[in-house]
């Protein structure tokens, strides 16, 4: 079963909305989470690593003012793109690790699908 | 030069073929090296990770040569259902956080 969830898994809405997508580790602790983008028929973009409880960790040329993360919890990661423009649309995943495996792989949410008309 | 390397396909091969993947990585503290399958508009599925010594997962086998830094998944046997795109990660500690890096992806298209 699903051991990362995102939600939602849709969004589809209107030029200046900002979009608040979740990411929840379900039966394990999470000090770090990463947020993804990925372009159709592209690869998956790192755009930030988020810590618990600490500032994330932002990719070169991602808008940290953009792209809000916010890791309250050990389970719990959000990414709210703020003014959401027709150029963010995109698809968007999170990803989780066991907290005190290095070596164990991430795994995936679902993703995001959104839309900015 | 990319940090992590694909060609990015498609591979197109008959049912029952072998076929092969590489990928190439530039940062060699690389410390672990996975493989994921992904499917049309779905999220990458872990595939299985890379060990040096190689490993093998029925008819999936991954090996890594850290002197020539890439790493490679061969399937045997090939089913339809194989068809997907193959991402190559790897993992490595900079700027004070581990880092997942994800190839381009190597499309697959099993043929009937």
């Amino acid at each position: 079963g699903a051991v990362v969830s995102q939600h939602p898994s849709r969004v589809i809405c209107k030029s200046g909305t900002s979009v608040k997508i979740e990411c929840r580790s379900l039966d394990f602790q999470a000090t770090t989470m990463f947020w993804y983008r990925q372009f159709p028929k592209k690869s998956l973009m790192l755009m930030a690593t988020s810590n618990e409880g600490s500032k994330a960790t932002y990719e070169q040329g991602v808008e940290k003012d953009k792209f809000l993360i916010n890791h309250a919890s050990l389970t719990l990661s959000t990414l709210t793109v703020t003014s959401a423009h027709p150029e963010d649309s995109s698809f968007y995943i999170c990803s989780a690790k066991r907290a005190g495996h290095s070596n164990q792989p991430q795994h995936f949410g679902d993703g995001t699908r959104l839309s900015i008309l | 030069r990319k940090e992590v390397e694909q060609d990015p396909g498609p591979f197109n091969v008959p049912e029952g073929a072998t076929v092969a993947f590489n990928c190439t990585y530039s940062n060699s503290a690389s410390q672990s090296f996975f493989w994921y399958r992904q499917d049309c508009r779905k999220e990458p599925k872990l595939l299985m990770s890379v060990y040096s010594s190689g490993n093998e997962d029925g008819r999936f086998t991954a090996q890594l040569n850290r002197a020539s830094q890439y790493i490679s998944l061969l399937i045997r046997d090939s089913k339809l259902s194989d068809s997907a795109t193959y991402l190559c990660a790897v993992k490595y500690y900079g700027s004070g956080t581990y880092k997942y890096i994800f190839g381009t992806g190597t499309r697959l298209k099993v043929l009937a």
